[in-house]
């Protein structure tokens, strides 16, 4: 079984649309990390938010915002008003154990102009 | 200044050849790793060295070896390279030690790999 699943390959908006990027995960461990990370079409890989499993508070970092749901497994994010340089594939990760960490497929978000 | 850097960015060869990678990070972090993406963009771990040593070694064929003269570097040697090894190989490193829980992990820009 995949530890983290990115349902979404592919999401096509246009500017100004809000999108959600869902992602999955599992693990049995109590305590535990989750990760965003872009990869824009230039090829490196961004980080952009770390959760740990004790704070189930959601954040927000102006466009983007992240809803971490425990009852569920679910660590969604959302850009809202979404611009072309938001294209890129998106990554969710899950750390575990010592230096265990788990990448799921991606999704890969265009904004059309 | 660059916080983890691999050299070279490109990297083009011919079946059969033995190449090397090179990553260095400036951060002063404990933990480095060898990550493979493919044409899929699916990441895969393939080493995790911590402090010089060896913790994490996935089912990776053994034409692969990764040798970190030091915390700060992490190499990673490819020997008889196959059509399949064409990738973009990702070094990242992060600030855990000891027993402590993962951190963050930072990226390099990757190497693309082409196999010929």
């Amino acid at each position: 079984a995949q530890k983290v699943t990115q349902a979404q390959t592919e999401i096509s908006v246009v500017e100004k649309e809000d999108v959600t990027l869902d992602c999955v995960y599992e693990t049995r461990d109590t305590t535990y990390y989750l990760f965003w990370y872009k990869q824009p079409p230039s090829g490196e890989l961004v980080f952009l938010i770390r959760r740990n499993s004790f704070d189930e508070q959601n954040e927000i970092s102006g466009r983007y915002s992240w809803n971490f749901q425990k009852s569920t497994s679910s660590f969604n994010f959302t850009i809202t008003a979404s611009q072309v340089v938001d294209s890129a594939v998106y990554f969710c990760a899950l750390s575990e154990g010592f230096n265990k960490f788990y990448f799921g497929s991606g999704t890969k978000l265009n904004v059309k102009p | 200044d660059t916080a983890v850097s691999q050299t070279p960015k490109y990297l083009v060869t011919q079946m059969g050849n033995d190449k090397s990678i090179k990553c260095e990070q400036n951060l002063g972090h404990d933990t480095m790793y060898w990550y493979k993406q493919d044409s899929k963009k699916f990441l895969k771990i393939m080493f995790s060295y911590n402090n010089k040593e060896l913790i994490i070694n996935e089912t990776v064929p053994n034409r692969f070896s990764p040798k970190s003269p030091d915390k700060a570097h992490l190499n990673l040697h490819i020997n008889s390279l196959e059509l399949g090894d064409s990738a973009v190989y990702f070094c990242a490193s992060s600030p855990t030690s000891g027993g402590a829980r993962t951190d963050t992990q930072y990226f390099g820009p990757g190497t693309r790999l082409t196999v010929l």
